[in-house]
Parts: C-alpha cells; sequence; structure tokens
C-alpha cells in the first residue's frame, strides 16, 4: 500500500505570497491532519479533516486553512506569508479520528523569503 | 489550553547505556502515542497506550502510561546507534492529539 504523498517537497516563497500544499493519504484512510514543525516549537497541531469536514482546530491564524475533497486528500493554503512561516509542514492520515496512529507524509519544506 | 511536556529535550549517551524519556500533560489524557523521527526523516508511530497504569514492551523499548493517564515515559534498554533520533509523546484529549517538544537522543559508539 502507498504512504502518504505530499507535494511539493520543497517550496521557496516570498514574503506576501501565498501558498498551496498538498495531501495525499494512504487509501482507505478518511482522516488527515496538518502539523507545522520547527526547531524552537515542535510538532503543532494545524487541523485535521474527516469527510471533508474540519473536526479539530489548532491555535493558527486565519491565515492558515486547509480543506479535504470526497476522495480525502488534503490541501493546506497560506495566505500573506510571513518569515516565520518557514517550517517543514507534515501531513498525516489515519483510519479515524486523531485517536488512531497517525502515518506522516515526508513533508513538504517552506521557506519564506 | 491542553500542554504536553516532554523532558529532556535532548540526551546524549554512551552506546549500552539506558534512556528514558518524559511525558507529562496538563490535563487527563484518553490515550498516548509514542513516535520516534530519524534525522530527515519524519515522524513514524511506534506504539499507543489507552489504559491507566498500561505497559508495553517492544524488545528494548518499554512504554509506560500513568496511574492517573496524565504522565508517560519511554524506555529504552541498551541503547544502540540505530536509537538515534528525536521521540515524541503525543496525548490524546477532546479529538486532539497534542505533540510534546520532543526529545532527541544521540548515541556515542
Amino acid at each position: 500500500k502507498a504512504g502518504v504523498t505530499q507535494t511539493p517537497r520543497y517550496l521557496i516563497k516570498t514574503r506576501g505570497q501565498q501558498v498551496t500544499l498538498s495531501c495525499s493519504p494512504i487509501s482507505g484512510h478518511r482522516s488527515v491532519s496538518w502539523y507545522q514543525q520547527t526547531p524552537g516549537q515542535g510538532l503543532q497541531f494545524l487541523f485535521e479533516y474527516f469527510s471533508e469536514t474540519q473536526r479539530n482546530k489548532g491555535n493558527f491564524p486565519g491565515r492558515f486553512s486547509g480543506r479535504q475533497f470526497s476522495n480525502s486528500r488534503s490541501e493546506m493554503n497560506v495566505s500573506t506569508l510571513e518569515l516565520g512561516d518557514s517550517a517543514l509542514y507534515l501531513c498525516a492520515s489515519s483510519l479515524g479520528l486523531s485517536s488512531y496512529e497517525q502515518y506522516f507524509g515526508p513533508g513538504t519544506r517552506l521557506t519564506v523569503t | 489550553g491542553q500542554q504536553v511536556m516532554q523532558i529532556p529535550q535532548y540526551q546524549h549517551v554512551q552506546e549500552g547505556e539506558d534512556f528514558t524519556t518524559y511525558c507529562n500533560s496538563s490535563t487527563t489524557l484518553s490515550n498516548i502515542q509514542w513516535y520516534k523521527q530519524r534525522p530527515g526523516g519524519h515522524p513514524v508511530f511506534l506504539i499507543q497506550l489507552v489504559k491507566s497504569g498500561e505497559v508495553k514492551k517492544q524488545k528494548r523499548l518499554t512504554f509506560q502510561f500513568g496511574e492517573a493517564k496524565k504522565n508517560s515515559s519511554l524506555h529504552i534498554t541498551a541503547t544502540q546507534t540505530t536509537d538515534v533520533g528525536t521521540y515524541f509523546c503525543a496525548g490524546g484529549n477532546t479529538g486532539k492529539l497534542i505533540f510534546g517538544q520532543g526529545t532527541t537522543l544521540q548515541v556515542k559508539p
């Protein structure tokens, strides 16, 4: 079974721009969660989607948004990028909501200049 | 809000020594999960504990969930260089999974 895939793997953007990251979960997994990982803050939960509905949301500003499609694929959007948004963005899929084990993708490394 | 604290942040050990990382939550958890992230990699699920006082073993790794379901520990016996990486606990509560800051383990051969 194929693992979680994320595209693109690397991205360089300028302050003020917006970016869209994509995540394809493991086949059969209906839950997709997004995390921001930085050296200083560890793994920060962004949001979780299950069956196209946002079920949980972390403490991030409204510039961070996401959605999930009927095939469980998910996208995350960050508008008006700031330097502090530079991070590794990880997507994780699971069979059910976050009480199930999470299968992480390789991440998208976003650099904002 | 709910916090999950993990200590120590870093640990350097000689190969063959034991290693323990501790995880503490500000609230009672429904479950605790442990993940390992190798350098340059992504977190990989190790185990989930659900019951109060639960102890699970995976070869040289021993996981414990506290009686009050607010703390957990991961103990590695006789570390090997393959154990290098960052170990994260993640506490489940009210449908959210909150990760600790992680403990980065370095093993000197």
